[in-house]
């Protein structure tokens, strides 16, 4: 079973800043089955970023997805102050089966 | 538009049973694959079973398997979880998610598209 392992937990920033957060897979993952999602307190998951690096429908560009293999990163260019909020990587396993990582938290500094 | 409203939650002793329903609409249900996925409070994300659209494909994750049963009515738009030995730590809010597909030539790539609000599941005595 892999592993994803997000870091850091927590990533205290000002708006208007960068963020960059990692997704660490414990063995090699598809790009395509790479997926990231952005969870605000009382709200389901959004999808942000599949297939690693494509935008989901209606998100700003300030969001972008890269990486292959075992190390992914979801970066937001500017901080806006409705992106403060938790992220969670994804990534579709064999059969059918899915795993997220442990979500990383971007809170206002 | 499309929308996933789950329904089912509540209060349930360890060892109980529960059912969950999502409804769904503004999309044709039959052509889409389907997921539940729990959150334990303060918790991250965990992806509980998967159906194809046809049902002829389920999966489970290990730590659900033999005591969920999903299901799915593609005549009434509708998923279900049946949770039956329920246990504290399958206390969580679940969603239910519809999984996207897009292909991209020889590359197909999935993801859960769309989300439902959520339904709280609390196992105590």
């Amino acid at each position: 079973e892999i592993v994803l392992t997000q870091s850091p937990g927590t990533l205290s920033l000002s708006p208007g800043e960068r963020a960059t957060l990692s997704c660490r897979a414990s063995q090699s993952v598809s790009s395509s089955y790479l997926a990231w999602y952005q969870q605000k307190p009382g709200q389901a998951p959004r999808l942000l970023i599949y297939g690693a690096s494509s935008r989901a429908t209606g998100i700003p560009d300030r969001f972008s997805g890269s990486g292959s293999g075992t190390d992914f990163t979801l970066t937001i260019s500017r901080l806006e102050p409705e992106d403060f909020a938790v992220y969670y990587c994804q990534q579709y396993g064999s059969s059918r089966t899915w795993t997220f990582g442990q979500g990383t938290k971007v809170e206002i500094k | 538009e499309v929308q996933l409203v789950e329904s089912g939650g509540g209060l349930v002793q360890p060892g109980g049973s529960l059912r969950l329903s999502c409804a769904a609409s503004g999309f044709t249900f039959s052509s889409y694959s389907m997921n539940w996925v729990r959150q334990a409070p303060g918790k991250g994300l965990e992806w509980v079973s998967y159906i194809s659209s046809s049902s002829s494909t389920i999966y489970y994750a290990d730590s659900v398997k033999g005591r969920f049963t999903i299901s799915r009515d593609n005549a009434k738009n509708s998923l279900y979880l049946q949770m039956n030995s329920l246990r504290d730590e399958d206390t969580a809010v679940y969603y239910c998610a519809r999984e996207g597909i897009t292909f991209g030539g020889v590359i197909v790539l999935y993801y859960f598209d769309y989300w439902g609000q959520g339904t709280l599941v609390t196992v105590s005595s």
